[in-house]
């Protein structure tokens, strides 16, 4: 099992260029999570997922978009990127719902935003 | 919104002391977790504490759920410097339990 992958793992964008983060969950789990990580402020929710099809907004979705079309895969697209979105992003993913259930990580993608 | 507070926000130690952080929520938990994240690395969970002063002890470190179930502690003892990392607790949210809040996390490093 390869456990939750992300890519890419680094990536540099201009300000309004756009893009789209992998996550990849081979554990046929239904939740889906993703995060972002800045100094000092531990992780916060953008978007997550209760199952294939669904998504639902987080603590700060603003300037993100997500899609689930198939259960292993988490999509999370930047339409145009900003420096205030330079961060490290995580996705997680749990078979319950995280609150109850270990969540496992992905390693990662650090983004930087000039 | 639900909120998630942790301190303290660094500590260091000198390899062998004892180490502690607290996590402290506005609201009541139903539950919280406990993570664990090393330099470079991804968070790793730790432990899951459910009931009213529920302590859980995984080798030198000890978990505990606060009676109101609105604080919690980790108390790593005699740390080593495998110890180094970041922790970090989360909990559901109060009105969305999908919704899933961390700590601003504990940086903890020890000198050997």
């Amino acid at each position: 099992n390869a456990g939750v992958t992300q890519t890419p793992k680094f990536r540099v964008l201009k300000t309004g260029q756009s893009m789209t983060l992998l996550c990849a969950q081979d554990m046929n789990h239904e939740y889906m999570y993703w995060y972002r990580q800045d100094p000092g402020m531990g992780l916060r929710l953008i978007h997550y997922s209760v199952g294939e099809g669904t998504t639902a907004k987080g603590e700060v979705p603003d300037g993100y978009n997500v899609s689930r079309l198939k259960k292993q895969n988490f999509l999370l697209g930047l339409e145009s990127a900003a420096p205030s979105q330079t961060s490290v992003y995580f996705c997680a993913s749990s078979y319950y719902p995280g609150y109850r259930d270990t969540q496992y990580f992905g390693p990662g993608t650090r983004l930087t935003v000039l | 919104g639900q909120q998630v507070m942790q301190i303290p926000q660094y500590q260091h130690v000198q390899e062998g002391e004892d180490f502690t952080t607290y996590c402290n929520s506005s609201t009541t938990l139903s539950n919280i977790q406990w993570y664990k994240q090393r330099p470079g690395g991804h968070p790793v969970f730790l432990i899951q504490l459910v009931k009213s002063g529920e302590v859980k002890k995984q080798k030198r470190l000890t978990f505990q759920f606060g009676e109101a179930k609105k604080n919690s502690s980790l108390h790593i003892t005699a740390t080593q410097t495998t110890d180094v990392g970041t922790y970090f607790c989360a909990g559901p949210g109060g009105d969305n339990f999908n919704k899933f809040y961390f700590g601003s996390g504990t940086k903890l490093n020890v000198k050997p």
